[in-house]
């Protein structure tokens, strides 16, 4: 089983649509949670923190389920400019910082 | 912007041959990291360094060297470059957020590597 796993998608929406990406993890000792945005051929970029109590930043919305091992990205109102891919990384908490990435959810925005 | 560049930002080469990828940063930051990224995979830890002349492997090091003799400088070296290290290379550091003190990573802009 992969540490972290995501769908790959892509998911097709249009614009002004709702989109939600989902992301499990298997490490239950996981501390620190984020969601990454890379666009192609780009270097990934942080998009936000994901904390227990849940937390919003604009449109976007993340959330974290620990007892389900379960995080959650919502993009409410999706721009063009929100197409790229979203990974989803985990922080094992092993002493230096060693993250563990999803391969990604492609998210596509159409006119 | 973590003040992190990459070079080179694409290089060819052939097998066999030994490669080196050098991370310059300019913010004083400690800890640096050294992916790569291929399909299907997500990015995988290669080295990482907690100072200078402190480094350490990662899930992937086989085929790969790093040396830190500068807190600004992180190099990888590819002792000598086959195929299947044909990849993106990425760079990070780590930085803590100031309101939580909570650490994330921020990436160079990476480097294309085709080993033929």
């Amino acid at each position: 089983r992969k540490e972290v796993e995501q769908d790959p998608g892509p998911f097709n929406v249009p614009e002004g649509a709702t989109v939600a990406f989902n992301c499990t993890y298997s490490n239950s000792a996981s501390q620190s949670f984020f969601w990454y945005r890379q666009d192609c051929r780009k270097e990934p970029k942080l998009l936000m923190s994901v904390y227990s109590s849940g937390n919003e930043d604009g449109r976007f919305t993340a959330q974290l389920n620990r007892a389900s091992q379960y995080i959650s990205l919502l993009i409410r109102d999706s721009k063009l400019s929100d197409s790229a891919t979203y990974l989803c990384v985990v922080d094992l908490n092993t002493g230096f910082q060693k993250l563990v990435f999803g391969t990604g959810t492609r998210l596509l925005v159409s006119p | 912007d973590a003040g992190i560049t990459q070079s080179p930002r694409h290089k060819v080469t052939e097998t066999g041959t030994p490669v080196t990828l050098r991370c310059h940063q300019t913010e004083n930051h400690r800890y640096m990291y050294w992916y790569r990224q291929d399909p299907g995979h997500g990015l995988r830890l290669i080295h990482y360094s907690y100072g200078v002349k402190d480094t350490d492997k990662g899930e992937v090091s086989d085929g790969y060297s790093v040396s830190r003799s500068k807190t600004e400088d992180f190099l990888l070296t590819l002792e000598s470059a086959t195929s299947s290290q044909t990849s993106v290379y990425f760079c990070a550091i780590s930085e803590s957020f100031k309101e939580t003190g909570e650490e994330t990573q921020y990436f160079g802009p990476g480097t294309r590597l085709l080993v033929l």
